[in-house]
């Protein structure tokens, strides 16, 4: 089956930092991987869509220049999260779907786990 | 537009059935169920396309009806693996972004 791959699973950096976060599709190419967001307990929330060789679409409230969004090709797609502040400690998760199958459902990343001190 | 699911959580002994409802105000091109174990990555169960189609997954079984615009899923003589947070996701046009509900907690004792 699809298999995404998401690094790390869990950081923890100081306030002000900056953070990376990887999500690789590793057998079936993704012209179009989804960033989510999800607070203990709540649902998941579109941060944005990030679309290969282009700028990504940003969900209404998701500051674009602090969650910085890169798809460089077709398996790798990447989020930074800039000047990290303790209100962005989150549990984000990405997925993705194959590129040649109309109706397939969506396959998440193991996640990351982000801690701000 | 955010789906709404209810109920929000439900407690169930092992072998009891249990309903999850989804319901949109948009018309909708697909739904997607999906089950979030504590800690751990949404875990995909089945999708339905518009069409009134009927799904199933081992004893988890779901509908869609798109004139109402409503998805239920069926867990039926539940398991204790069945708890969860279980989401259902709305899709508006084929290969969209997909919107999920507030998620309903389902535990399932022994």
């Amino acid at each position: 089956g699809a298999v995404v791959s998401q690094h790390p699973s869990r950081v923890i950096c100081k306030s002000g930092t900056s953070v990376k976060i990887e999500c690789r599709s590793l057998d079936f190419q993704a012209t179009t991987m989804f960033w989510y967001r999800q607070f203990p307990k709540q649902s998941l929330m579109l941060m944005a869509t990030s679309n290969e060789g282009s700028k990504a679409t940003y969900e209404q409230g998701v500051e674009k220049d602090k969650f910085l969004i890169n798809h460089a090709s077709l398996t790798l797609s990447t989020l930074t999260v800039t000047s990290a502040h303790p209100e962005d400690s989150s549990f984000y998760i990405c997925s993705a779907r194959g590129t040649a199958f109309k109706n397939s459902p969506l396959h998440f990343g193991n996640g990351t786990r982000l801690t701000v001190t | 537009q955010q789906p709404v699911q209810s109920p929000q959580a439900v407690i169930l002994r092992e072998g009891e059935d249990a309903v999850i409802n989804c319901s949109s105000s948009k018309a909708l091109y697909s739904v997607h169920w999906y089950r979030q174990k504590h800690g751990e990555a949404p875990v995909f169960l089945m999708i339905l396309l518009k069409g009134g189609e009927q799904k199933g997954h081992d004893k988890i079984s779901a509908s869609f009806n798109e004139k109402k615009q409503q998805s239920s899923l069926y867990l039926t003589a539940s398991q204790l693996s069945y708890s969860g947070t279980y989401f259902c996701g709305t899709e508006l046009a084929a290969g969209n972004k997909l919107t999920f509900g507030g998620g309903t907690r389902v535990l399932v004792k022994p």
